[in-house]
């Protein structure tokens, strides 16, 4: 069974850093591309960041770029996101996706981010 | 960016009833699009992808048309477990860009 945790999330301060890790099981996790798409409250689904399956390249929406970093340890099964410089805009849920051919076929239970002084 | 409206944003329906579901793009995006189900408790699921194929498990009662702008997702004869959100999703370009969700309501 496909699994993907997030931890990491929680209240920071406006300007301030948090880091978001995702664990996944289930699959190779080295075969696949993975992304984080997040959801703020009440409103609807936001794709954050994508990143191949050797890690060579990433993509961001230009809401993140410069802000936010998504990397991923494949001997470790783990994909991170490091988001810098965090606006209230930034609150929401954070969920890690599983990605194939820019379709996210997989989806954790998210983790809640509120940037908030 | 691609603009992903949907609607409605909120349907009522009773189980046995048969619903579609609009989404339209504010550029061709081919057959790149997908529909995902929200259910509160449980993980998204991934529906449809590519207009019209129906990802491994999604009930036969589900199918997605369109191409283009224009896409429908229609659930024929709903069953009590398919009241949740709907979301579609354009897979065509980065960024990818999501409709605002329709929320499918027991009448």
């Amino acid at each position: 069974e496909v699994q993907l945790v997030e931890t990491g999330g929680g209240l920071v301060q406006p300007g301030r850093s948090l880091k978001l890790s995702c664990v996944a099981s289930g699959f190779t996790f080295n075969n696949y591309w993975m992304s984080w798409t997040r959801q703020a409250p009440g409103k609807g689904l936001e794709w954050v960041a994508s990143i191949t399956n050797s890690g060579g390249s990433t993509y961001y929406p230009d809401s993140v770029k410069g802000r936010f970093t998504i990397s991923r340890d494949n001997a470790q099964n783990t994909l991170y996101l490091q988001m810098n410089s965090l606006r209230s805009e930034d609150t929401a849920t954070y969920y890690c996706t599983r990605e194939q051919l820019w379709v996210m076929d997989a989806w954790g239970q998210g983790a809640s981010v509120t940037v908030s002084s | 960016d691609v603009q992903m409206t949907q609607s409605p944003s909120y349907l009522a329906a009773s189980p046995g009833e048969s619903v579609s579901i609009s989404c339209k793009a504010s550029k061709s995006i081919n057959t790149y699009l997908a529909w995902y189900q929200e259910k509160p408790g449980k993980t998204n699921k991934l529906l449809i992808y590519s207009g019209s194929t129906l990802q491994s498990g999604t009930p036969s009662r589900f199918s997605g048309s369109g191409s283009g702008t224009d896409f429908t997702l229609t659930i024929r004869s709903l069953e009590p477990e398919d009241f949740a959100v709907y979301y579609c999703q354009q897979h065509n370009e980065y960024p990818l860009t999501f409709g605002s969700g329709t929320k499918l309501e027991i009448k």
